[in-house]
């Protein structure tokens, strides 16, 4: 089966630094992808992870543990507009790349 | 230009009615998919279509019938409502190779669908 778990919610201030959390089981993996997703909008790729570490991009980073079937989207320097729910998802192998798995989301509210 | 246009973005219907949703690529991507998301925002795939031919088909009612007439495109009709199909339905594009060989979905802007 397939398990994908993230904090309900996180709440921050402006010009802070957040870490969200995943952790997830799945019968095979092909790679852990980010979502970003403000309300009433669609989803749209922040990272994607298949190899242990950490993977920078600007104010986004996104870490991956194989062994440990654990990963973290790390957002420094937070500004309002990164208020929206941030959504793990991972390819198990079994189907290959064309069926991610999400998990529920995370809202992060962002205050001043 | 939009990437992946899909319509119409509302839906409110009658239960027992029946209704379609269109949706439309112009990213040249050789994968599509229809995604529903619910109230409590878990989003969670129902089919999948590679270069026209159906791929994935993830336990969903055959209620739900989808049409990929070419790969730019991948329609959802649906028979006889029901209330718990009141939902935001994605439509998304992918194209193998294009991240790691994983490859990063394109979604529409989505499609909410309300049963009465």
């Amino acid at each position: 089966g397939q398990n994908i778990d993230q904090p309900t919610e996180m709440t921050a201030t402006e010009g802070a630094i957040v870490q969200i959390n995943c952790t997830y089981q799945t019968s095979g993996f092909n790679g852990l992808f980010w979502y970003q997703q403000h309300a009433g909008e669609a989803p749209t790729f922040l990272s994607y992870n298949v190899l242990d570490g950490l993977e920078e991009k600007g104010r986004f980073s996104s870490f991956l543990s194989r062994s440990k079937g654990y990963s973290y989207l790390l957002l420094k320097e937070l500004q309002m507009k990164d208020s929206a729910s941030y959504l793990c998802a991972v390819a198990p192998s079994y189907t290959g790349f064309q069926k991610l798995v999400f998990g529920t989301g995370t809202r992060l509210l962002v205050s001043p | 230009d939009t990437a992946v246009s899909q319509t119409p973005k509302y839906l409110v219907t009658q239960m027992g009615n029946d209704k379609s949703i269109k949706c439309e690529q112009n990213l040249g991507h050789d994968t599509m998919y229809w995604y529903k998301q619910d109230s409590k925002k878990f989003l969670k795939i129902m089919f999948s279509y590679n270069n026209k031919e159906l791929i994935i088909n993830e336990t969903v009612p055959n209620r739900f019938s989808p049409k990929s007439p070419d790969k730019a495109h991948l329609n959802l009709h649906i028979n006889s409502l029901e209330l718990g199909d009141s939902a935001v339905y994605f439509c998304a594009s992918s194209q193998v190779g294009a991240v790691g060989g994983a490859g990063e979905l394109f979604f529409g802007e989505g499609s909410r669908l309300t049963v009465l």
